[in-house]
């Protein structure tokens, strides 16, 4: 089973409207982090923002925003007031467990901002 | 302060060539990791380092592909021989010790291809 499934192969967005890159997550652990990183054309994976399993706030990281929904399972990225350098991939990646384990990575989601 | 430290960024060899790619983490980081992309897929870890050890290398595929961080700081990934499907984009990246966020930090990765 996929650990981390991300269901939009692209989404399509006007400049400063909000949209939400969706992303669920199978996991048996207690404790585990849900992470979102942006790729533009230049290939550098960039962090965003981070949620932690116990935490009981969303994350908001500036424009960036993690609906953290424990029971379904879903940490969906929301970006407000999109702009067009925001168009790339967005990958979904999950840490299971404490300490140094690796991220497991989604298979992304393409996002492209119109003027 | 200098983000992870790649090159090349851009290789192409003919298959059966040697190829070898260098990594310079975020300075005080003692994790690193190799990660594999591949096209319209998320990175997937070949191996991780707490300083100059490999705690885990499970997915390198040992035959053709080596590893060494000596001295816990710069690391180097090596093919020999490489082969068609090895064309991919190589990504390191770097963890400080335990962080509340526990963030890994990506370079700008190598993209190899290979004729």
């Amino acid at each position: 089973a996929q650990k981390i499934t991300q269901t939009q192969p692209g989404m399509f967005v006007q400049e400063k409207e909000a949209v939400t890159l969706d992303c669920t997550y199978d996991t048996s652990d207690q404790s585990y982090g849900l992470f979102w990183y942006k790729q533009p054309s230049s290939g550098e994976m960039i962090f965003l923002i981070y949620q932690g399993s116990y935490d009981e706030q969303n994350a908001t990281e500036g424009r960036y925003s993690l609906n953290f929904q424990k029971a379904r399972k879903s940490a969906n990225l929301v970006i407000s007031a999109s702009q067009l350098g925001d168009s790339a991939m967005y990958f979904c990646a999950m840490r299971e467990g404490r300490g140094y384990s690796t991220l497991t990575f989604g298979k992304g989601t393409m996002l492209l901002v119109s003027p | 302060e200098a983000g992870v430290v790649q090159s090349p960024r851009y290789k192409i060899i003919e298959k059966k060539q040697p190829v070898a790619f260098w990594c310079n983490p975020i300075s005080g980081h003692n994790t690193l990791y190799w990660y594999r992309q591949n096209l319209g897929q998320g990175p997937e870890l070949l191996i991780r380092y707490e300083n100059e050890e490999a705690v885990d290398d499970s997915q390198l595929p040992k035959d053709r592909f080596s590893a060494e961080r000596l001295k816990g700081v710069d690391s180097t990934l090596k093919i020999q021989p490489a082969e068609l499907g090895d064309s991919a984009v190589y990504l390191c990246a770097s963890r400080p010790g335990l962080a509340t966020a526990d963030t890994q930090y990506f370079g700008p990765g190598t993209r190899l291809t290979v004729l």
